[in-house]
């Protein structure tokens, strides 16, 4: 059975810093690309970022709104996937997922289409506030 | 602002039919398939339809998904009050800064 589970979210003044974990289970997190998505109170889902897989050089992407300040990482030997939050803003006030995104290569056109988040974990709270 | 537009929301009784909409451009919809996902009340999202039209292992037939030109739909047939939820359009957007979009979210009540 997949499981995601998300950790390590609580509250947080405006400027500071937190780092999320995901813990995987269940499925070769070493093949999957992993990506957090967040969701504001009330409000609805936003992209946050994404790590590729190894095959893929690991290498990452993120949303306008938190590039330059949040990273993720992950470590495949702990099948786990991390977000490091820093300079936080009220606006980042949301409860954190993380996704397994998946994905098929296009042969013909050397892109890989049909993404969507096949499995996400129960999420973790954030708030920046003072 | 979402990239995906869908209603706010909808409602209706059960035992009928519903079905909401999701209209995106030729950047997003028009050239990557669809999925929607459901968020039951204080639960995370889970994946109803992807690759347009296509369910998970465990999504009963009752849910379906289709796809026109840059817009697609997610039908309900057989609404049962345990279906009140926000539903989620996603799609590969693959403007200036590729990645997944998702519509602003559909509450669906059953009356």
């Amino acid at each position: 059975e997949v499981q995601l589970v998300e950790s390590g979210g609580g509250l947080v003044q405006p400027g500071g810093s937190l780092r999320l974990s995901c813990a995987a289970s269940g499925f070769t997190f070493s093949d999957h690309y992993m990506d957090w998505v967040r969701q504001a109170p009330g409000k609805g889902l936003e992209w946050v970022g994404r790590s590729r897989n190894k095959v893929n050089s690991y290498t990452t992407e993120y949303a306008a709104s938190v590039k330059g300040r949040f990273t993720i990482s992950r470590d495949d030997s702990k099948n786990s996937l991390y977000l490091q939050m820093n300079s936080l803003k009220t606006e980042d006030t949301a409860v954190y997922y993380c996704a397994r995104h998946s994905a098929y290569y296009d042969i013909l056109t050397g892109y890989y289409r049909g993404h969507y988040f096949d499995y996400w974990g129960q999420g973790t709270l954030v708030t920046v506030s003072s | 602002q979402s990239v995906l537009t869908q209603p706010p929301s909808l409602s209706a009784a059960p035992g009928q039919k519903v079905t909401i909409s999701c209209s995106g451009s030729s950047s997003n919809i028009g050239s990557d398939y669809v999925s929607w996902y459901q968020q039951l009340p204080g639960t995370a999202p889970k994946l109803l339809i992807y690759d347009n039209n296509k369910r998970p292992s465990g999504i009963p037939d009752r849910f379906s998904g289709s796809k026109s030109g840059t817009s697609a739909t997610l039908g309900i047939t057989g609404l049962q009050t345990g279906d009140e939820a926000d539903y989620y359009c996603g799609t590969w957007d693959n403007s200036l800064s590729a990645h997944v979009v998702f519509g602003g979210g559909t509450k669906l009540t059953v009356l």
